[in-house]
């Protein structure tokens, strides 16, 4: 089955850029989102289509997709944006919809 | 505006059932995919099922496949998750969230309902 890998965690301190990556096989050809989620709390969805962001989602929030990779790029990361971060893709081949494992951002 | 409200959830013994309701409002189910979602305790999202708007496409992630059965009630405007055959490993928060262009991405999610398999 088709699989999403995410780094477990990423640190950064607030004002920089943080990046985090999901990876698949040929992920480029597959349309990715990008989920939110704080203690407690829904996942909330801040990327789909790869690239577009949601009403709501401030413009610092911003995604890519090309080859195996797709990375969530966070500019001016706030304190607020301390949360876990979920990958997802839909697997055309199974039909099934598929979640990376999540990557915990920290920002200290 | 769109709300998700699920229900159902609670504590069962293994092998038992439970069966989780979402209420929808602010759009009509039968006009969207929707799909179940689940988080066991300190772990990541993991997809369960989701049901086309048509109702006639239904997918199942191989871990409750056989168990699980996905259904929608589009009177009431709710989406519903019949599971049988519980085992200690689907204790998890379930979220029924409500699919984009089929289920590329999911655009409003519930609170969540936990459910807890223990003997």
């Amino acid at each position: 089955s088709y699989k999403l890998t995410q780094p477990p965690s990423v640190s950064v301190s607030p004002g920089q850029t943080a990046t985090i990556f999901c990876s698949g096989d040929n992920l480029g050809d597959k349309f990715v989102s990008w989920y939110q989620q704080k203690p407690g709390q829904s996942p909330v969805l801040v990327i789909y289509q790869d690239a577009k962001r949601p009403s709501g989602i401030p413009a610092r929030f911003s995604g890519s997709n090309s080859g195996n990779t797709a990375p969530l790029t966070i500019s001016g990361t706030q304190v607020l944006d301390e949360a876990d971060y979920y990958c997802q893709a839909w697997d055309s081949s199974s039909s099934s919809v598929v979640f990376g494992g999540g990557t915990k951002l920290t920002v200290l | 505006q769109v709300q998700l409200v699920e229900s159902g959830g609670g504590l069962v013994k293994p092998g038992g059932s439970l069966r989780l309701s979402c209420a929808a409002s602010g759009f009509t189910v039968s006009d969207s995919y929707m799909s179940w979602i689940r988080q066991a305790p300190g772990k990541g999202l993991a997809w369960v099922s989701y049901i086309s708007s048509r109702g006639s496409t239904i997918y199942y992630a191989d871990s409750v496949k056989g168990r699980f059965t996905i259904s929608r009630d589009n009177a009431k405007n709710s989406l519903y998750l019949q599971m049988n055959s519980l085992r200690v490993e689907d204790t998890a928060v379930y979220y029924c969230a409500r699919g984009v262009l089929g289920v590329h991405y999911f655009d409003f999610w519930g609170q969540g309902t936990l459910v807890t398999v223990s003997s």
